[in-house]
């Protein structure tokens, strides 16, 4: 039964760069979060979306940031014309649909802009 | 608007003795409140919750939590410490009405020395 996956685990893009962040939730779960954990900080909600829907994206930087989670396949944190304040680990967290849920984390994408 | 506090961001501790990570949190209307750990390098593990009910709530690897709603906190407490209970910790918070949506605390690290 595999936990929720993101992949690459290590990302490196020089500025201006598209970064491209993938995450496939695990068996059953319908729901998807994004996070970013910048050094030293606590996470930060960044989007919660279902399939085909974004529910929440008030954590979202207003530009060059976006995320989809389509019918088939991972959702996707799409970072456009990267800056080196984009650094991060970003995690991704996968539920069954809300109610009483916990989340449950993948091991996170650490993104490097040089 | 939902927020956490964890006022200590460094708990140090003995083997063998008890410990307590803070949390308290503030909301409209009723908390789901989680405790998550992670380790360097790794996402988020859950630990447990408090939904309703007792609020005396046993999780994973002989961690508790006391949801106390007159304070509006629910710490975290081990009777016993291990060295492998060295950590970063994070409480977290969803109102019942607000789907999707959690607020993380900015983390406590724990360190239980020898």
């Amino acid at each position: 039964n595999a936990g929720v996956m993101q992949n690459p685990r290590h990302l490196v893009r020089r500025r201006g760069q598209e970064a491209r962040l993938r995450c496939s939730p695990m068996k059953g779960h319908s729901h998807v979060y994004w996070y970013r954990q910048l050094p030293e900080e606590g996470l930060k909600f960044m989007v919660y979306l279902q399939k085909e829907n974004i529910i929440d994206e008030s954590g979202m930087p207003k530009e060059r940031f976006s995320a989809e989670f389509p019918k088939e396949g991972p959702s996707i944190l799409r970072i456009q014309q990267v800056v080196r304040g984009d650094s991060a680990a970003y995690f991704c967290a996968s539920s069954r649909p809300q109610g009483r849920t916990e989340q449950y984390f993948g091991p996170g994408t650490r993104l490097t802009v040089t | 608007a939902q927020s956490v506090a964890q006022p200590e961001d460094q708990v140090n501790v003995a083997e063998g003795n008890p410990l307590t990570v803070k949390c308290t949190y503030s909301v409209s209307g009723n908390p789901y409140l989680f405790w998550y750990v992670q380790y360097p390098n790794r996402g988020l593990q859950f630990l447990l919750k408090y939904i309703t009910g007792d609020n005396l709530v046993k999780g994973s690897y002989g961690f508790e939590a006391e949801f106390n709603k007159s304070q509006t906190s629910f710490h975290l407490k081990k009777p016993s410490a291990l060295v492998s209970d060295s950590a970063l910790y994070f409480c977290a918070v969803r109102v019942e009405t607000n789907a999707g949506k959690s607020t993380f605390g900015d983390g406590t690290t724990l360190t239980v020395k020898p």
